[in-house]
């Protein structure tokens, strides 16, 4: 079973760029999530989706754009890159966030120079 | 926003020892889960809790949700190096938005 499926897992950036991260899922689940993780810190929320055609901001969406066209997939874009996103990008997705696990992505390192 | 807030945010340990981290906040969450992470990989679930005051056991870790769900800890008997890796909670919103909110982590080293 693939699982969460992240692409690409590494990316080097010029600042100004843009690129998009794809997440993909093959267990048919409902919510999926995009998170950062920073030297030192914990998982912070970027942007999530709770089904096919909607998304949400978490607690850091300055920057980042989401788009969920499918149900199995979720696409994080940056449209200018800044050196302030260099982080690790982690996908996730779940049935529910009512006691039910989050399955993750292996992750985006992510620079920008 | 909810925060949580995880203690201590660095341990290290020596093998055989008992340890305790904690995960604060003033919310109050639907459910409490505790992740394990590896350097490289993704968190991977260790735990759910969902009720006020529960208590889990999986072998020599255990797991409590507050009373009035805002807290939680994580007890591990008798560290291995095993053990060693970044523990993260993380929170289910209890106003039906749907979001996971991960603690700030703990990073737990088990030295043999």
């Amino acid at each position: 079973n693939a699982g969460v499926t992240q692409t690409p897992k590494f990316r080097v950036l010029k600042t100004g760029q843009s690129m998009t991260l794809l997440c993909a899922q093959d267990m048919n689940h409902e919510y999926m999530y995009w998170y950062r993780q920073d030297p030192g810190m914990g998982l912070r929320l970027i942007h999530y989706s709770v089904g096919e055609g909607t998304t949400a901001k978490g607690e850091v969406p300055d920057g980042y754009n989401v788009s969920r066209l499918k149900k199995q997939n979720f696409l994080l874009g940056l449209e200018s890159a800044a050196p302030s996103q260099t982080s690790v990008y982690f996908c996730a997705s779940s049935y529910s966030t009512t006691g039910l696990e989050a399955f993750f992505g292996q992750g985006t390192r992510l620079t920008v120079v | 926003t909810q925060l949580l807030e995880q203690s201590p945010q660095f341990l290290s340990i020596q093998e055989g020892e008992n340890l305790t981290v904690y995960c604060n906040s003033s919310s109050v969450f639907s459910s409490l889960q505790w992740y394990r992470q590896e350097p490289g990989e993704g968190p991977v679930l260790l735990v759910t809790v969902v009720t006020g005051g529960e208590v889990k056991k999986l072998k020599r870790l255990t797991f409590q949700f507050g009373d009035a769900r805002k807290d939680s800890s994580l007890h591990i008997t008798a560290a291995q190096p095993g053990d060693t890796g970044l523990y993260l909670c993380a929170g289910g919103d209890a106003f039906g938005n749907e979001k996971l909110t991960f603690g700030t982590g703990t990073r737990l080293t088990i030295i043999p």
